[in-house]
């Protein structure tokens, strides 16, 4: 099964809203990353946070992590129509770097 | 510094045949991860490699699938005999290490597959 889920899957807010988006995972990590992917196109790295790390920003982003409740959230501050795109969580547990990703959230943001 | 790429970006391919998809890392890293992302499901984990090693191919599948990185060029992922099930987008990352905190994974475009 899946190691990150996120909740929800699909997330619809007026610009300027906050967009709030949740992930879980199973096992204990060296990191966690969050990944956005407009349609049809790449992955964009977000943030990145280490397990020994409890939140950090970067510009509108705010990404927490509680490693005892085993999830991460990622938050959009006065989101914009340009932050309509898919949000992904991703694990790092292994020595070799290998990323479990979550299934998802879709993010709408209407003008 | 340029940054992943991966070629083709499309290809279309008819069951049966080969289909070969191409990675250059990042200047500097010499590790690959690639992922395969079905569509509207999240990235799966298939194999890293580091020069001319497989390091951990455990998402890989047993038949059709292979992966090299060899000392000069690209990393190859190839796949025999294709069927439908293997259409699909196949990213591409690199990481000037592997494991570990600070392990961020640069993603290529993507190669995106699709088998009639």
């Amino acid at each position: 099964s899946q190691q990150g889920e996120e909740d929800p899957q699909a997330l619809s807010i007026q610009e300027g809203e906050n967009a709030t988006m949740n992930c879980s995972y199973k096992t204990s990590i060296n990191n966690l990353q969050w990944y956005r992917q407009n349609s049809g196109r790449g992955l964009v790295h977000l943030i990145l946070i280490r397990s020994n790390e409890r939140e950090k920003h970067s510009g509108r982003l705010r990404v927490t992590l509680d490693t005892s409740k085993k999830s991460s959230s990622l938050l959009i501050t006065a989101s914009r129509a340009a932050d309509t795109a898919s949000y992904f969580c991703a694990t790092d547990s292994s020595n070799t770097g290998k990323l479990i990703f979550g299934q998802g959230t879709t993010l709408q943001v209407k003008p | 510094n340029a940054g992943v790429m991966q070629n083709p970006r499309h290809l279309v391919r008819r069951r049966g045949q080969e289909a070969r998809l191409r990675c250059s890392p990042m200047k500097g890293h010499s590790h690959v991860y690639w992922y395969r992302q079905l569509p509207e499901e999240g990235l799966k984990f298939m194999v890293y490699l580091q020069k001319e090693n497989i390091i951990d191919e455990s998402g890989m599948p047993k038949e059709r699938f292979s992966a090299e990185f060899p000392k000069e060029g690209p990393s190859i992922l190839r796949i025999q005999q294709v069927v439908r099930g293997d259409s699909a987008a196949y990213f591409c990352a690199s990481s000037p290490q592997a494991g570990g905190a600070w392990n961020e994974q640069f993603f290529g475009p993507g190669t995106r597959l699709t088998v009639l």
